[in-house]
């Protein structure tokens, strides 16, 4: 059964730091792994996709790697701003028990101005 | 890109009343589609997986009978959560397999008084 694990569960940092979320998965058979950005009361926002024969994603300051054997993932963010502030969430989708997506608990970002 | 509309955004009901929940794929047939929920400051729980024709399949610890899954065609599922009571109180997202990955809908805010 697939579990994902993210580290931290909070952060709070100053505006402009570079930062890591960290997620791990046991089941390394995924199909892809999925990082999303959810804001207070609200749903899902797609962040970036990494499809399993892929080792990163990138879409401005946001930069996911992916390492199927380790069974790992981080996602980075340069440069912080204010505006980053949300959860954070980290989705496994696939595995030897079909194609379920699985997700963290997630990271609570704070930046602060 | 593939979208996933999910009705209504946020329902209010009274206890002991029946609420149905929609999620379509707009733009791609879906065998399958996945029922998640999520409560406050908690990460997303898969429900059930709905397939295409045929009976859902329920997590452990979801109650088939008050959570009615039907997905009666490849583009519509549908959740009804029966009898409801103030702690169904939650909010409720899914997702549909599309090509290569799951795209999720925006959710439903349950409210039940």
């Amino acid at each position: 059964k697939q579990e994902v694990t993210q580290i931290p569960a909070a952060l709070s940092v100053p505006e402009g730091e570079n930062l890591v979320l960290n997620c791990s998965f046991t089941d390394s058979a995924i199909y892809n792994l999925q990082w999303f950005r959810q804001d207070p009361g609200k749903g899902l926002t797609s962040l970036l996709l990494i499809q399993s024969s892929q080792r990163e994603q990138t879409s401005g300051r946001l930069n996911a790697s992916l390492d199927k054997s380790s069974g790992r993932s981080t996602l980075y963010i340069a440069a912080s701003q204010p505006g980053d502030s949300a959860t954070y969430l980290c989705a496994a989708s696939g595995g030897t028990g079909g194609f379920k997506t699985i997700f963290g608990a997630g990271t609570r970002l704070f930046v602060k101005a | 890109g593939a979208v996933v509309s999910q009705h209504p955004s946020w329902v209010i009901c009274k206890s002991g009343t029946s609420v149905k929940i929609e999620c379509r794929s707009l733009d791609f047939q879906a065998t399958t589609m996945f029922w998640y929920r999520q409560f406050p400051k908690q990460s997303l729980m898969l429900m059930a997986t709905s397939n295409e024709g045929s009976k859902a399949t329920y997590e452990q610890g979801v109650e088939k009978d008050k959570f009615l899954i039907n997905h009666a065609s490849l583009t519509l599922s549908t959740l009804t959560v029966t009898s409801a009571h103030p702690e169904d109180s939650s909010f409720y997202i899914c997702s549909a397999k599309g090509p290569n990955r799951a795209f999720f809908g925006q959710g439903t805010r349950l409210t039940v008084v």
